[in-house]
């Protein structure tokens, strides 16, 4: 079974500055996709970013980007010139690719980010 | 595009009355669709995996009889919190998977559900 681990239950950041969320996992897989999403008050999930374990390359979405490092199962989110709108829970998940679990997500515990003025 | 749409949005209810759930993608054929529950500042747990034709798979220590889950058609799966209690107060949100599409799952926007 896969885990997904959170560590950080809160985070804030002042307006424009960067921030960082943290995200490991636990897997014996090899093929699969990491994803965060963003949960704001309206309760919505929103998919910020996106990563296939295959690509190498970090997948970066205009302010967002991640940090992805497969020999140490980690992958970080960093939120680049934080908007009020941004505030929201974070969820890292997980997805493996293939088999009868295909398409399940396995979430972390989240972490709520303020953006402050 | 890419639209999931639950019904009701809020639902109150009295306890051992059942209560059912629709889960809707609105511009796609989903013949998946996953049922996650979530408390309060909590994560979402995955409660079922719904496919369409055919038996939902449950979660290990999800009650199949207490959280009953149809999928008639491609665009529609439905969870029915059967004889409810105060302790399945929780929101509920499903997400589904187009048909045509790769792996993203879109999300609905959750029915938030009250046991008195």
């Amino acid at each position: 079974a896969q885990t997904v681990t959170q560590s950080q239950p809160e985070m804030s950041v002042q307006e424009a500055e960067t921030v960082t969320l943290s995200c490991t996992y636990d897997t014996s897989e090899n093929n699969y996709y990491l994803f965060w999403y963003k949960q704001p008050p309206s309760r919505q999930m929103i998919l910020v970013i996106r990563q296939e374990a295959y690509k190498q390359q970090n997948a970066t979405e205009n302010r967002f980007s991640v940090n992805f490092q497969k020999a140490a199962k980690s992958f970080s989110l960093k939120i680049s010139d934080s908007q009020l709108g941004d505030t929201a829970m974070y969820f890292c998940a997980f997805m493996k690719n293939g088999g009868t679990s295909y398409g399940k997500l396995t979430f972390g515990q989240g972490t709520i980010l303020t953006v402050h003025p | 595009g890419a639209v999931v749409s639950q019904h009701p949005s809020r639902v109150i209810c009295k306890s051992g009355t059942s209560v059912k759930i629709e889960c809707r993608s609105l511009d796609f054929q989903a013949t998946t669709m996953f049922w996650y529950r979530q408390f309060p500042k909590q994560s979402l747990m995955l409660m079922a995996t719904s496919n369409e034709g055919s038996k939902a798979t449950y979660e290990q220590g999800v009650e199949k009889d207490k959280f009953l889950i149809n999928h008639a058609s491609l665009t529609l799966s439905t969870l029915t919190v059967t004889s409810a209690h105060p302790e399945d107060s929780s929101f509920y949100i499903c997400s589904a998977r187009d048909l045509q599409g790769d792996f993203e799952q879109f999300f609905g926007p959750g029915t938030r559900l009250t046991v008195l």
